[in-house]
């Protein structure tokens, strides 16, 4: 079964509304968890690095007042897409970690449709 | 900050014919290095990882890496290539500064 759980798999909403996604990781504590983006036959950019309990550190260029993401657990992380606008249609990718221990696994991805 | 970068967007092989991804990195101590690939509409499908064990590594459905670090490459091979590899291959980087970084990838055509 998947190890990281994203949810959810698709999601459309109108212009100006705010949309989470969860990350959760099933069967480990995961210490870190990475959010990313990517757009049609592009690669994945990540938006984010987040380590529980401490706050989030952003890429160059990732509005962190748009892109508002939460690790209050080892097993959860959520990213709120605030405000969205139709430019931040894209898929959204999450993936929890454990660097110490070899652990990295990804979610199935999130699909944002903003009309 | 460590990075990695993709020679080539897009690769065309012949089936059965060798399939060679170029992967190089840059960081002063060697990462950890991951092979993903990606099928069209699709999520990730982890193909192998370096993680500072054997520099050979075998994955799935054939595939393995060769970690170099006097070449500071991981390059991804398969002997023989067969139409259901063709996809989009991602090289990543899980350095010590703990970011996770993919290189832009290299969609493989596989050509009867």
């Amino acid at each position: 079964g998947a190890v990281v759980s994203q949810h959810p798999s698709w999601v459309i909403c109108k212009s100006g509304t705010s949309v989470k996604i969860e990350c959760r990781s099933l069967d480990f504590q995961a210490t870190t968890m990475f959010w990313y983006r990517q757009f049609p036959k592009q690669s994945l950019m990540l938006m984010a690095t987040s380590n529980e309990g401490s706050k989030a550190t952003y890429e160059q260029g990732v509005e962190k007042d748009k892109f508002l993401i939460n690790h209050a657990s080892l097993t959860l992380s959520t990213l709120t897409v605030t405000s969205a606008h139709p430019e931040d249609s894209s898929f959204y990718i999450c993936s929890a970690g454990d660097r110490a221990r070899e652990k990295l696994f990804f979610g199935s991805g999130t699909q944002l449709s903003v009309l | 900050a460590q990075s990695v970068t993709q020679l080539g967007s897009h690769v065309s092989v012949s089936e059965g014919a060798l399939v060679l991804l170029r992967c190089n990195y840059s960081s002063s101590v060697p990462p950890y290095l991951f092979w993903y690939v990606q099928y069209p509409n699709q999520g990730l499908q982890l193909l192998l990882k370096y993680t500072s064990a054997a520099t050979l590594v075998k994955g799935i459905n054939g595939f393995e890496a060769e970690f170099k670090k006097s070449e500071t490459s991981f390059h991804l091979t398969k002997p023989s290539a067969h139409m259901s590899d063709a996809a989009e291959y991602f090289c990543a980087v899980w350095g010590t500064g703990n970011q996770f970084y993919f290189g832009t990838g290299t969609s493989l055509t596989v050509i009867p």
